[in-house]
Formats: structure tokens, sequence, C-alpha cells
């Protein structure tokens, strides 16, 4: 599996635009870039996963750059509750297994 | 909406002990699977499923056995707890689907397992 690389924590103020990077040099052709969210003593959340093209859901917006090197996810205007741990994650082709890495700690803040 | 439940939310244990983690989902899913999450290692994965008696390792199995008697649940096994098994287990299940579809896993709550 490719490997991806978040920064540890960011903070967002509410109402603002968050906008979480991830970098995956060394994805391949046929991986998907996933992002979940886990907030504080729950499971994860799928939020949203594309291929190439930019995606869009209730959720969020999935920006991937051209060489597919890097992603952002974007929530248009953050609450509090979008405080949460957000994994950024490529998945091989066929395997149903993903890899959680440490995510990027988002705090929302008043 | 995809739910699925784990058995317990809070769990102590002693050292030695037999112990039995369930996991139910009800949407139907082929793939089932279970995570250990500590702090600054993120999720591990510990074993899938994907169909009913069937098992694959994943990345840490050490001391972990499962079991999948019926497509709807799936169960950890800790043959004998250790002071570091002390972790939030995760249970999460996916359908089998088309590229890209398989790979959206929903998760339970989590079991926080205290082994003394």
């Amino acid at each position: 599996d490719a490997k991806t690389t978040q920064p540890t924590s960011m903070d967002c103020a509410e109402g603002r635009a968050a906008n979480l990077p991830c970098n995956h040099s060394t994805i391949s052709g046929n991986e998907y870039v996933y992002w979940y969210r886990q907030i504080h003593s729950q499971g994860p959340q799928y939020i949203i996963h594309g291929l190439k093209n930019n995606e869009t859901n209730e959720m969020a917006s999935l920006i991937i750059t051209e060489d597919r090197k890097s992603s952002t996810l974007i929530l248009p205007h953050a609450t509090l509750r979008d405080t949460a741990v957000y994994y950024c994650i490529v998945s091989n082709f066929g395997n149903e297994k993903l890899t959680f890495g440490t995510g990027t700690r988002l705090t929302i803040i008043p | 909406d995809v739910k699925v439940t784990q058995s317990s939310r809070y769990l102590v244990k002693r050292t030695g002990e037999k112990v039995f983690l369930e996991c139910v989902q009800d949407m139907d899913h082929e793939n089932m699977f279970w995570y250990r999450q500590d702090p600054g290692l993120g999720l591990r994965l510990i074993y899938f499923s994907y169909d009913v008696k069937m098992k694959e390792k994943g990345d840490i199995p050490e001391g972990y056995s499962v079991s999948r008697e019926k497509k709807e649940r799936f169960s950890l096994i800790l043959e004998s707890a250790s002071t570091n098994q002390t972790s939030m287990y995760l249970c999460a299940s996916s359908w089998v689907g088309g590229r890209g579809h398989g790979e959206t896993q929903y998760f339970g709550p989590g079991t926080r397992l205290l082994v003394l």
C-alpha cells in the first residue's frame, strides 16, 4: 500500500473552511484516496473517496491534484462537531484492507 | 443506515483470562474486520474475514484468534489476556462491491478493554 503523510494537527475557526492536506507521492494508478474521521470515543466514520476527479458529497469535498500525488479534504463551513482526527488512506486494487496512519487532529476553534 | 454493534463499550479482565469480543452488523456485509487502536500508533488491523468461516491475518494477529460462524457476527478472542492487550478494539464491516466501494468500512463504537 502507498503511504500517506499528513500534518499532526491543525486548527480552524468555526464557520471557516477547513482544508486538510495529504501527500501520497507513491500512489499507483489504480489506488483510490479515502478519507475517514474519528470523533473522540467513537469509531471512525467514512467521509469521501476519489480516484482522480474531484468529488463532493454532503459532508466534504475532495480535491486530488492532477499528478495524484496529493489531495485536500475540504470541510466548507467547519463546526465544533467537526473536531476529530482525520485519516487519509490509499487503497490497493482488489485489497479490501485499509491501513490507517495516525491522521491529523483537527480542532475547530469557537 | 448501516449498524455495527459491539458487545461491550468497556471491559475489565484479569491476566490469563479468555476474552471474547463480539461484533454484529446488520447490512449483510461480506467483509468484517477487527482493529486495535493505541495512542500514537493509530488503528492496526488484527484479523479480517471476507466470508463465513474464512479469516485472514492482519498486521498484528499474535495473541488473538477470530471466529465467523455466521455472516453477521465476527468474534475476536484473546486466548490468554495480557496487560499489553489493554487497548481500544474496533470492529468494522464492508460490502464487497465494485472498485472503490468495498473499502468503505463501517465501524462500531469500540470496546475499551483493560487487562489487569
